[in-house]
């Protein structure tokens, strides 16, 4: 089955930064990669997806890069804001099944 | 977007009860869910596929006599947690993907909190 990897674990980054968050796969077959914000005791909420034809996709402040060959794929956040700070979880999705697999998730921290 | 919806988002139950929560697409008919468990500061790990009109399917170590699952409608999947133990005490979080949304994208609820004295 698909093993979805995520590093870092907890990230830092002072106010107006960027941060950036890794993950990788195992399964050639998944094809669909979507981002999960997460806040206290609620559920994830998407923020961006990309699907295993694209290179790259950009919503305002967020991308996520795909490198289908390496099988792997990031977050990039510019200008981050307070508001960024909570955890981020990146998923892997195989279209044979449907399944959602989550990596660990990643607790980002804003600095003021 | 479309929307999950969860209920109820928080329950105490005492230990040897069970617990029923319930997961709604409300703006959309969703053929299959998916529940999910979250334990504090941990990922968000899969316990069974929802499947409408038919039996659920279980991940490997999740127990399908605990955690009863029913989906009876098209926006009503259920889960039922039998003889609750504190350590099923968890985040529990349902989703779907609406088919005639964006193709593979999935919604979340907000989740349950259960805790089991």
């Amino acid at each position: 089955g698909e093993n979805v990897e995520q590093h870092p674990s907890t990230l830092s980054v002072q106010e107006g930064d960027s941060a950036v968050i890794k993950c990788t796969y195992s399964d050639s077959a998944s094809n669909y990669f979507p981002w999960y914000k997460q806040e206290l005791g609620k559920g994830p909420q998407l923020i961006i997806d990309i699907r295993s034809n694209v290179g790259e996709k950009k919503d305002q402040r967020i991308a996520v890069t795909l490198n289908k060959t390496a099988k792997h794929f990031s977050l990039h956040i510019t200008e981050t804001q307070p508001e960024d700070s909570a955890v981020y979880f990146c998923a892997a999705r195989m279209n044979r099944d449907d399944k959602i697999i989550f990596g660990k998730g990643t607790r980002l921290h804003i600095l003021p | 977007g479309a929307v999950v919806s969860q209920h109820p988002s928080w329950v105490i139950c005492k230990s040897g009860t069970s617990v029923k929560i319930e997961c709604r697409s409300l703006d959309f008919q969703a053929t299959t869910m998916f529940w999910y468990r979250q334990f504090p500061k941990q990922s968000l790990m899969l316990m069974a596929t929802s499947n409408e009109g038919s039996k659920a399917t279980y991940e490997q170590g999740v127990e399908k006599d605990k955690f009863l699952i029913n989906h009876a409608s098209l926006t009503l999947s259920t889960l039922t947690v039998t003889s609750a133990h504190p350590e099923d005490s968890s985040f529990y979080i349902c989703s779907a993907r609406d088919p005639m949304g964006p193709p593979l994208s999935a919604f979340f609820g907000q989740g349950t909190r259960l805790t089991v004295v």
